[in-house]
């Protein structure tokens, strides 16, 4: 079964670091691009950036750039998604999602992650 | 930055009637590179339509998009109970992607 698991919840506080990460399975992880999305309560979607996992190439959301990094470790199939001073703001739940096709840039998201719940709060 | 304007926000039906939900861009979405996603409450968003105008693997028949350019709309022809949910669009036609505001199908 292709699927994307996610890391679970978090609670943090303003100004700490985190990553959280998103496990590939069931297909070729380095084939198809990885996107995260953001979903702050009661919202819609919001695209954050992508990832190819084959060289760790990445583009970014103006919105989101320099805000988050997206990284991945093709050994162990799995992406992140890290802030290095976290805000009230970023309270929110983060998807991670693959791109439909096999080396496709552009492409509809077809697998989502069960999205990972971030809490920012003092 | 291509913005995408659903229509309408809110839209009230009942089981077995039909849904016409409305996506338009602000400038033209290349290659019809249009998507439809599904969200229930607690659940992350499932792909429905690519391109478009292409179901996604295991979506029903019932469901289907149409449209180019500008103007793009998803289609359900007879709304099941399990349909009602939030909608929304999606352009990935350049490199920043972005998404509608979001379509809630309600029960009337």
């Amino acid at each position: 079964e292709v699927q994307l698991v996610q890391s679970g919840a978090e609670v943090k506080k303003p100004g700490e670091s985190l990553r959280i990460s998103c496990k590939g399975s069931g297909y070729s992880f380095t084939s198809y691009w990885i996107s995260w999305v953001r979903q702050m309560p009661g919202k819609g979607l919001e695209w954050m950036g992508r990832i190819d996992p084959s060289d760790s190439y990445t583009n970014y959301s103006p919105s989101f750039q320099g805000h988050v990094t997206i990284s991945a470790d093709k050994s162990i199939s799995t992406a992140y998604l890290q802030w290095s001073s976290l805000k009230a703001s970023d309270t929110a739940m983060y998807y991670c999602a693959r791109l439909a096709s096999s080396g496709s840039f552009n492409d509809a998201f077809d697998i989502w992650g069960q999205g990972t719940m971030v809490t920012v709060s003092s | 930055e291509i913005v995408l304007t659903q229509s309408p926000g809110t839209l009230s039906l009942s089981p077995g009637e039909r849904a016409t939900l409305s996506c338009r861009a602000s400038q033209s979405v290349s290659s019809s590179y249009l998507a439809w996603y599904q969200q229930k409450p607690g659940q992350a968003p499932r792909l429905l339509i690519y391109g478009a105008s292409s179901r996604a693997t295991g979506i029903p028949d019932r469901f289907s998009g149409s449209g180019s350019g500008t103007d793009f709309t998803l289609t359900i022809s007879r709304l099941e109970p399990e349909d009602f949910a939030v909608y929304y669009c999606q352009q990935y036609g350049s490199s920043l992607v972005t998404f509608g505001q979001g379509t809630k199908l309600e029960i009337k």
